[in-house]
């Protein structure tokens, strides 16, 4: 089965470039979406098709893919923004859908 | 609004059965797929299957073959998971999700999730 690997914790200081990543054999080959979960709530979609931004996502949010690596992007971070964060794609070999593991963004 | 209304929360002896409905407004409930994902405590989130609500064709991952059972009731706009035999393991939240973009789209299955339900927790204990 296709697997995605995200590191487990990122960091970053209010204000400043929070950058996640997700890895994958060939995931430019794929189209990845990227998902903010807070405890408590339902997971919110804050990237699709790589790049795309749903209505009322702030554009702060930007993702990308390339190679074995999809990354998504959150600049000027806010303390809002803390949360964990989830990349998936479609993987049409198995014909499922796939998470990587997430990864907690600490802003402080 | 586009909205997806799941049922209550779920205590459960283990090797009982549960089945979470997934109610849809809004829109047009034929037309967009409904993905089950779980979260347990600490995990992460966990894909378990798909349903075409049109054709009630559905898909479920492996792990989950022969314990799962994904419906839909389209007069209600309603669509439920069955999970049987219950184990603690199977302690979580379970969310429905609507697939970004209607079955009729080109690739609708690569665009991830953009409606979730608010979650029900199931509690599988003795």
């Amino acid at each position: 089965s296709y697997e995605m690997s995200q590191p487990p914790s990122v960091s970053v200081s209010p204000g400043q470039t929070a950058s996640i990543t997700c890895s994958g054999h060939k995931l430019e080959d794929k189209f990845v979406s990227w998902y903010q979960k807070k405890p408590g709530q339902s997971p919110v979609m804050v990237i699709y098709q790589d790049r795309g931004r749903p209505s009322g996502i702030p554009d702060r949010f930007s993702g990308s893919n390339s190679g074995n690596t999809a990354t998504l992007t959150i600049s000027g971070t806010q303390p809002m923004d803390e949360a964990d964060y989830y990349c998936q794609a479609w993987d049409s070999n198995t014909v499922t859908v796939v998470f990587g593991g997430g990864t907690k963004l600490t802003v402080l | 609004q586009v909205h997806l209304v799941q049922s209550g929360a779920e205590v459960k002896k283990p090797g009982a059965s549960v089945k979470v409905s997934c109610t849809a407004s809004g829109y047009t409930f034929t037309n967009y797929e409904i993905n089950w994902v779980r979260q347990a405590t600490g995990q992460g989130l966990e894909w378990m299957g798909r349903l075409n609500p049109n054709s009630g064709n559905k898909a479920y991952e492996q792990k989950f073959q022969g314990r799962v059972t994904m419906t839909r009731n389209t007069s209600t706009n309603t669509a439920y998971l069955e999970l049987r035999s219950l184990t603690s393991h199977d302690t979580a939240v379970y969310f429905c999700a609507r697939f970004f973009r209607p079955v009729t789209s080109p690739n609708y299955l690569y665009f991830g999730m953009d409606v979730w339900g608010q979650g029900t927790t199931v509690t599988v204990s003795s």
